[in-house]
């Protein structure tokens, strides 16, 4: 079956840095995404990997290991308005967009 | 400006009321889909749409229905059928292939 699973909440300090796991099994890969939602809000695009390595956008990073079905995303700096959930979805061979749960980020000053 | 558009913000509806959700997008996006999220679920997919008058079933499709008229709207009916409708309702919308999905600012749908 598909799965992707990623904790389900995180706890950091603002200005610090924090990497938040995913791992999946999908049935084919078109590549990996991170998202970011805000409480109520839509989710937003962050980043996409479907080469291994990391990709660098700013304070956010994206990490992706085919070979072990792992990817993380690394905030660094943070700041209040970071708190959010953070969702990885992978595309499947059939183009379509698999979803984790989302990992809730809380940070405290 | 381009975007994608989801009204209303809030809906409150009787139970065993149908209630349609809109979503219009003018990115001229071929790819269109309705998502539901649920507290501590990933998206779940409802329907899909990749063209105009065709559409196929997500994961959970029981209890809704959709049309496909225009490239631009895509609108969601939560019919009586569906056991527990009350959820948040994401519309996204995407170009064919390997790109990021575009998404409405959601409807909160509440049946009483």
């Amino acid at each position: 079956g598909q799965n992707i699973d990623q904790p389900t909440e995180m706890t950091a300090t603002e200005g610090a840095i924090v990497q938040i796991n995913c791992t999946y099994q999908t049935s084919g890969f078109n590549g990996l995404f991170w998202y970011q939602q805000h409480a109520g809000e839509a989710p937003t695009f962050l980043s996409y990997n479907v080469l291994d390595g990391l990709e660098e956008k700013g304070r956010f990073s994206s990490f992706l290991s085919r070979s072990k079905g792992y990817s993380y995303l690394l905030l660094k700096e943070l700041q209040m308005k970071d708190s959010a959930s953070y969702l990885c979805a992978c595309m499947d061979s059939n183009y379509q967009l698999i979803w984790g749960a989302g990992t809730k980020l809380i940070i405290k000053p | 400006d381009g975007g994608i558009t989801q009204s209303p913000k809030y809906l409150f509806r009787k139970e065993g009321q149908n209630v349609t959700l809109s979503c219009e997008q003018n990115l001229n996006h071929d790819a269109m889909y309705w998502y539901r999220q649920d507290p501590g679920q990933g998206l779940r997919l409802i329907y899909y749409s990749q063209i105009v008058n065709d559409f196929q079933k997500g994961d959970i499709a029981e209890g809704y229905s959709v049309s496909r008229e225009k490239k631009e709207s895509f609108p969601l009916t939560v019919t009586s059928a569906q056991k527990n409708p009350t959820a948040f309702y994401l519309c996204a919308s995407g170009s064919s292939g390997v790109t990021e999905a575009f998404f409405g600012q959601g409807t909160r749908l509440t049946v009483v």
